[in-house]
């Protein structure tokens, strides 16, 4: 089945600067990979995703690429603000519709 | 998106005992998963709840101990049965419309102390 690997587990930015946090999956079948966002006490949000026929797709501050050949993703966060801190969670989709996840991601953003 | 409702939205339990998790969501929806996520950690699937029939549940996790009910379109149940500490955790429920997208939207957590 997928396994979704995922780094780094802490990141602390400065305010303004850019996050980038990275995943890799082993199943070369999986197609469709998204991003959540849990800030706490809540649910993971979804923030964005992307298919495999795609190599990026941007939303605002927000963008994810994806390399198919070398199995990574990436999320990228630019101009940073103090709400985007946050865990962060990608996700492969494993074939029989099963999300696997990652490990997740704790970002800081300091002022 | 879709709106989906938990309750209770937290708890703290006895040893022993059993919890029933609710999951409303405003709009039918093809897929409803629960999902585990413990203290720190990341989300684990515990089973896809199946209207009509028998949850289909991951490696791990049984139907004895996670009972799961699906009467319908828009509503399931999940239960923490006999309960230690070990289950404390957040309970997730999560939904998939039956458009194909893949989107999954999760509910806001049911968090429970097992003391």
């Amino acid at each position: 089945g997928e396994n979704v690997e995922q780094h780094p587990s802490t990141l602390s930015v400065q305010e303004g600067d850019s996050a980038v946090i990275k995943c890799t999956y082993s199943d070369s079948a999986s197609n469709y990979f998204p991003w959540y966002k849990q800030e706490l006490g809540k649910g993971p949000q979804l923030i964005i995703d992307i298919r495999s026929n795609v190599g990026e797709k941007k939303d605002q501050r927000i963008a994810v690429t994806l390399n198919k050949t070398a199995k990574h993703f990436s999320l990228h966060i630019t101009e940073t603000q103090p709400e985007d801190s946050a865990v962060y969670f990608c996700a492969g989709l494993e074939y029989g519709n099963k999300l696997v996840f990652g490990a997740g991601t704790i970002l800081r953003v300091k002022s | 998106s879709a709106v989906i409702s938990q309750k209770p939205s937290r708890d703290i339990c006895q040893r022993g005992t059993s919890l029933t998790i609710q999951c409303q969501v405003d709009s039918q929806v093809t897929m409803m998963f629960w999902y585990r996520q413990q203290p720190g950690q990341s989300l684990t699937l515990i089973a896809t709840a199946n209207q009509g029939s028998e949850a289909t549940y991951e490696s791990g996790f049984v139907i004895d101990k996670f009972p799961i009910s699906r009467p319908n379109l828009t509503f399931s149940t999940l239960t923490v049965s006999n309960m230690s500490p070990e289950d404390s955790s957040i309970y997730l429920c999560s939904v998939k419309r039956g458009d194909n997208t893949g989107e999954l939207f999760f509910g806001e957590g049911s968090r429970l102390t097992v003391l």
